[in-house]
C-alpha cells in the first residue's frame, strides 16, 4: 500500500483563523479524498480532490469553507477557513493507489487533530 | 435510512471466542465492501475487502457477503485483547467514495 503523510499532525487554533492541512503520498494515486471524524463519530466525506480541476464536495460542505487543491497525483491540501469550535475534529486524507487489482481500496493517512478555541 | 448501518455496540467477548460484527447497506447496486479497524487515536486501517457473495478468509478474519440481503459481516476467530478496537464497515459509492457505518466498538476481555 501507499505511504501517506499528513502535516501538521495536530494543531490548536484560534477562532476565525484558517489552517491548511497537507497530504503527501509516496506514489501516484488515482483518487484522493478528505474526511472528517468528529469526536466519537464515524467518518464523513468532505470532498474528492480532483487533479487539475475543482474538488467535488459532499452535501453540507462548501468550497469557501473547505478549499481543496490537488496540483499533481501525489499531493493535496485541505484548508479549514474561518474556523469555529465546531470545526474541532480529526481530518483524514485517503487515497486509492494505482495497484493492479487494488484500485478500489482506500488507504488512510495518519490524520490531523484540530482543536479550535 | 442510513446508507450503511452497524450495531454500535459495544460488543464484548472473552479472549479466544468468536466476535461477530454485522453491517447492512441500502444501495443494492453496491459492489465493493470493506472492513477497517480503528484503534483509539489512530486512523482506520484496512482489514479486508470483499466483492463476491460468500466467505473470504484471511488468517483469523472472515468476511461474509450476501448481496441479496444487502448484508456484510466480519468474524474474528480466537479473539485477542489486541483486537479491541472500533470496526468500521464501508461500502464503495458510485463516485468511488466510501460510505462508512457508525462503527462497532469491540472489547476482548482477557
Amino acid at each position: 500500500s501507499a505511504v501517506i503523510s499528513q502535516k501538521p499532525s495536530r494543531d490548536i487554533c484560534q477562532r476565525g483563523t484558517s489552517l491548511t492541512i497537507q497530504c503527501q503520498v509516496d506514489s501516484q494515486v488515482t483518487m484522493m479524498f478528505w474526511y472528517r471524524q468528529q469526536p466519537g463519530q464515524s467518518l464523513t466525506l468532505i470532498a474528492t480532490a480532483n487533479q487539475g480541476s475543482e474538488a467535488t464536495y459532499e452535501s453540507g460542505f462548501v468550497i469557501d469553507k473547505f478549499p481543496i487543491s490537488r496540483p499533481n497525483l501525489t499531493f493535496s491540501t485541505l484548508t479549514v477557513s474561518n474556523m469555529s469550535p465546531e470545526d474541532s475534529s480529526i481530518y483524514l486524507c485517503s487515497v486509492c493507489p494505482i495497484l493492479a487489482g487494488d484500485t478500489d481500496t482506500q488507504y488512510f493517512g495518519p490524520g490531523t487533530r484540530l482543536t479550535v478555541l | 435510512q442510513k446508507e450503511v448501518e452497524q450495531n454500535s455496540g459495544p460488543l464484548s467477548v472473552p479472549e479466544g471466542a468468536i466476535a461477530s460484527l454485522n453491517c447492512t447497506y441500502s444501495d443494492r447496486g453496491s459492489q465493493s465492501f470493506f472492513w477497517y479497524r480503528q484503534y483509539s487515536g489512530k486512523s482506520p486501517e484496512l482489514i479486508m475487502s470483499i466483492y463476491s457473495n460468500g466467505d473470504k478468509e484471511d488468517g483469523r478474519f472472515t468476511a461474509q457477503l450476501n448481496k441479496a440481503s444487502q448484508y456484510v459481516s466480519l468474524l474474528i476467530r480466537d479473539s485477542q485483547p489486541s483486537d479491541s478496537a472500533t470496526y468500521l464497515c464501508a461500502v464503495k459509492g458510485p463516485n468511488n467514495d466510501m460510505r462508512f457505518g457508525a462503527g462497532t466498538r469491540l472489547t476482548v476481555k482477557p
